[in-house]
Formats: C-alpha cells, structure tokens, sequence
C-alpha cells in the first residue's frame, strides 16, 4: 500500500512562477523524501527532510515537514522549463524497516 | 561516481514468457530496492534487500516474481510466466545501510521498461 499521497496530481504553471506540491503520509516517519522523474526517465533525489526538521532549503528548492499534519510540501521557485517533470514524496516509516514508499506523484508542467 | 546500472533498458515479450531484470547497484551500498512503476503511478516496492538477505518482500507476487542477490551486490528481478498486467518500469534502487547511516537516500537506475503482448 502507499503511504504518501500528492496533492494536485497535476499542475500547469507559466514559467518563472511558483510551483507549490503537497505531501500527506499516514504514519510516522523517520524522514520523507522528494525526488523528481523525468518522463521515460529514473528518479532523482531531491531533498531529504528528517522528523525532527521543519524547512529545508536546496537552490530554487524549499520543503517543509509539518508532523503534526502528518503532511510536507515542496516549493519550486522561479519555474523553469526543464522542472517539468512528476514529483514524487517518499517516506520512511518508523517500524518499517527503512523500506522508501512512494506516493502517487504530481505531474508539473511549466508552460512557456 | 557510477550510479546504478540497470539492464537491458527495455524488453517486449509474450505473454507467459519468462524475462530477467539485471541491477549493479552503487559500490558499497548494502541495501538494495526492487520497484514496480506501472503508467502514471508512484514506484511500488517489490523487495528490498540489506547485502544479500532479504528485509521485505510483502508486496512480492511470488507465485511468478523472484530476486536474488547472491553476493550481496548485483541482484536479478524474475517473472515466471508474465502476465499482460506486469507490463511496467521495474526499477533498481541503492542506499547505505540505514542501520549505519542517518541518510537513507536512494539513488535509482534508468528502469526496465517490460512490454507483455
């Protein structure tokens, strides 16, 4: 079963503008992860968020961990054309083994 | 660094064919990852494997899935007969031991796309 759930499944943005992406989990979590992946492509790591953290910063990047919530969310600034792309969260449940499950994704896309 | 090296990139096979996946995963890390993506849906964990023992494989269709990882370093994916249904991107993933690493990240290989027809 999945345990992260993405929110909107799908977004169009015009470039240069924000791209906002939710997270909800159901149980709790060592860390929650994003990664992004391409179409026809791999995934890449994004940004690794711990329990214990609230806000992350990487680049253009920005997630926030709200626990209480059980719920994250990834920033994207300034958009660009190539962070079109499915963006997923992963987490890693305590008692879980450190198995990484994955939600169903958001798929941006950043209009010219 | 190498990353993960998946082969072959992709295979079209009949149905009730059988058909092996290959995954080198990142010199030294001991846990390894078996993922599932059917069209439009996050990864799906098929087995995870910390060196060559297996950790979970709860999601596992064992009636006609297996993995191996003998030396606890390459690992091979296995159907065995393919249903139209297994049609997807498997995809190998890496990361250092978390019983030893506070950073779990996975690093993943391209995928195998798997056609059945």
């Amino acid at each position: 079963s999945q345990q992260g759930e993405e929110d909107p499944q799908a977004l169009s943005i015009q470039e240069g503008e924000n791209a906002t992406m939710n997270c909800s989990y159901k149980t709790s979590i060592n860390n929650l992860q994003w990664y992004r992946q391409n179409s026809g492509r791999g995934l890449v790591h994004l940004i690794l968020i711990r329990s214990n953290e609230r806000e992350k910063h990487s680049g253009r990047l920005r997630v926030t961990l709200d626990t209480s919530k059980k719920s994250s969310s990834l920033l994207i600034t300034a958009s660009r054309a190539a962070d079109t792309a499915s963006y997923f969260c992963a987490t890693d449940a305590v008692n879980r083994d450190d198995k990484i499950i994955f939600g169903k994704g958001t798929r941006l896309h950043i209009l010219p | 660094e190498a990353g993960v090296a998946q082969s072959p990139r992709y295979k079209i096979i009949e149905k009730r064919q059988s058909v092996a996946f290959w995954c080198n995963p990142i010199s030294g890390h001991a846990t390894l990852y078996w993922y599932q993506q059917i069209l439009g849906q996050g990864p799906k964990l098929l087995i995870q494997f910390q060196n060559n023992g297996v950790v979970d494989d709860s999601q596992l269709p064992k009636d006609r899935f297996s993995a191996e990882r003998l030396k606890g370093v390459d690992s091979t994916l296995k159907i065995q007969p393919a249903k139209l249904e297994d049609s997807a991107v498997y995809l190998c993933a890496s990361s250092l031991d978390p019983r030893h690493s506070l950073n779990t990240e996975a690093f993943f290989g391209q995928g195998t796309r798997l056609t059945v027809v």
